[in-house]
């Protein structure tokens, strides 16, 4: 069975810290791994990772795949009260999305002013 | 805003009675995907339609059951609803499946959060 597990589950720290997200993943075959946002509503897609060490990159968000030792992590530099929110990966593991994506728990940040 | 719309927003019932949530896909989009969102479960997987047909099942009971119809538009249907149901579902879309693995990520709609009393 698929597993996705995220690390911390909450974290807390003050605006303009870095933080970084862990997500580490067991599955079959793997094709893909992804990066929601979710506020108060609909998880929002941020990135999507399919080859190790390319570092996707979208202004003060940033993630990368370690497809050997089966993780990635989401860099948050210079953190707003705007990022609060739970952090979810999730992982593909049929490829061109045959099958539904398995979720980790998320991670809750909490930007603090 | 996904382009994925769902409706209703919010639906509170009893236990024992039947729900039918609606989602509309992206515009050009093939794949429906149902999700199920608790507290303790985090987002599962339960259904996905393509271009009208089922294509995977999760984790979803068989009192749960969903179509795509030739618009497009999905509907997931919960019957004989029990306390433990309720909880935020989730569609999302993607552009389509295809085989040989063509990455395709999914786009979620606002959720319908279903109250079972």
């Amino acid at each position: 069975e698929d597993k996705v597990v995220q690390s911390p589950l909450s974290l807390v720290v003050h605006e303009g810290d870095t933080v970084t997200l862990n997500c580490s993943y067991e599955v079959t075959n793997f094709r893909s791994l992804l990066w929601y946002k979710q506020e108060k509503k609909a998880p929002t897609f941020l990135f999507m990772l399919t080859s190790s060490g390319i570092e996707k990159k979208s202004g003060r968000l940033s993630s990368i795949l370690d497809k050997k030792e089966l993780f990635s992590i989401l860099n948050i530099t210079a953190t707003q009260t705007g990022d609060s929110a739970v952090y979810l990966c999730a992982v593909d593991d049929s490829g061109g999305g045959a099958d539904g994506l398995t979720f980790g728990k998320g991670t809750h940040l909490i930007i603090q002013p | 805003d996904s382009g994925v719309t769902q409706t209703p927003k919010h639906l509170i019932t009893a236990t024992g009675q039947r729900v039918t949530l609606r989602c509309s896909p992206r515009s050009g989009d093939l794949s429906v995907y149902w999700y199920q969102q608790s507290l303790d479960q985090g987002l599962q997987f339960l259904i996905q339609y393509y271009n009208g047909e089922e294509r995977a099942k999760g984790n979803i009971l068989e009192r749960f059951s969903a179509q795509q119809f030739p618009d497009l538009h999905s509907e997931l249907n919960l019957s004989s609803l029990e306390l433990g149901d309720s909880a935020l579902y989730f569609c999302a879309s993607s552009v389509s499946v295809a085989a040989g693995g063509s990455h395709n990520e999914q786009f979620f709609g606002p959720g319908t959060r279903l109250t079972v009393l």
